[in-house]
C-alpha cells in the first residue's frame, strides 16, 4: 500500500479481554516498530522488528504484551487480560531498514479498555 | 539507556518570532537524530533528520545541527507561521527513541 496502515482505528474493550491490533507496513520495509502513546507523552517504544524476528522487545512492558511478525511483513500487537492503564494510542512503524533511515508512521490505533 | 530529553511546553509565539526547541541525547556512538512533528488530527511524519557530528538536517525552514560536544540536535526556526503550530518531537536511533514532545502554538 501507499503508507502504513493500522487496524482497527479504534478498539474498546472490556478490562480482561484479549485484543489484537494489526499493521500492515509500507512493501519492502523490513523495519517495523511498535510504540504506545498516552496523551500528552512521547512514543514509547515496545518492539522493534528486522524481517521476522525481534531485533528489541526490550520496551515491552510484561508478559500480557506479545507481538509476532511472521512472514516479514504484517504485524500484529497481542494484548491479554487488558487492564485500564493500556488505553493508550498504539502506533506502527515501518522503515526499509534500520539506521539512518527514516520511518514512516500509520495512523494508531486508539484503544480504550473500559 | 539510549534516552532524549527535549524542554517543555508549550511554547507560545507570535507569528515571525524565532524559535528554538532544544534536544539532548545519550551518547552511545553516533546514532543518527531525527525530529518529527505531529500536526493535530495526523500522524508523526519526519521533518528532518542528521546522520554524523556537525551534519545539518533542514526543512521547510526548520534546521538542526547534530553537536557531539555537547549531544544536542536544537530544532529552530527563523520566522514561523501560525501553521507551524503542533507537537514536535525529538528522536535517535537505533530503535528510534523519542523525547516527551514540545507543543508549539503560534499566533497570528
Amino acid at each position: 500500500g501507499a503508507g502504513v496502515s493500522q487496524t482497527p482505528s479504534n478498539k474498546v474493550t472490556e478490562k480482561g479481554k484479549y485484543v489484537e491490533l494489526r499493521c500492515d507496513p509500507i512493501s519492502g520495509h523490513t523495519a517495523l516498530y511498535w510504540y504506545r502513546q498516552s496523551l500528552g507523552q512521547g512514543p514509547e517504544f515496545l518492539i522493534y522488528f528486522q524481517g521476522t524476528g525481534a531485533a528489541d522487545d526490550s520496551g515491552l512492558p510484561n508478559d500480557r504484551f506479545f507481538a509476532v511478525r511472521p512472514e516479514g511483513s504484517v504485524s500484529t500487537l497481542k494484548i491479554q487480560r487488558t487492564e485500564r492503564g493500556d488505553s493508550a494510542v498504539y502506533l506502527c512503524a515501518s522503515s526499509l531498514v534500520g539506521g539512518s533511515t527514516e520511518a514512516f508512521f500509520g495512523q494508531g490505533t486508539r484503544l480504550t479498555v473500559v | 539507556g539510549d534516552s532524549v530529553t527535549q524542554m517543555e511546553g508549550p511554547v507560545t509565539l507570535s507569528e515571525e518570532a524565532f524559535l528554538t526547541i532544544n534536544c539532548t541525547y545519550t551518547a552511545t556512538g553516533y546514532p543518527s537524530l531525527f525530529w518529527y512533528v505531529q500536526y493535530p488530527g495526523e500522524g508523526l511524519q519526519l521533518l528532518l533528520k542528521a546522520t554524523k557530528a556537525d551534519d545539518k538536517g533542514s526543512n521547510k525552514g526548520f534546521e538542526a545541527t547534530y553537536r557531539k560536544e555537547t549531544t544536542s540536535f536544537h530544532l529552530e526556526k527563523g520566522s514561523v507561521q501560525v501553521s507551524d503550530s503542533a507537537v514536535y518531537f525529538c528522536a535517535r536511533r537505533n530503535k528510534l527513541v523519542f523525547g516527551a514532545g514540545t507543543i508549539l502554538r503560534v499566533k497570528s
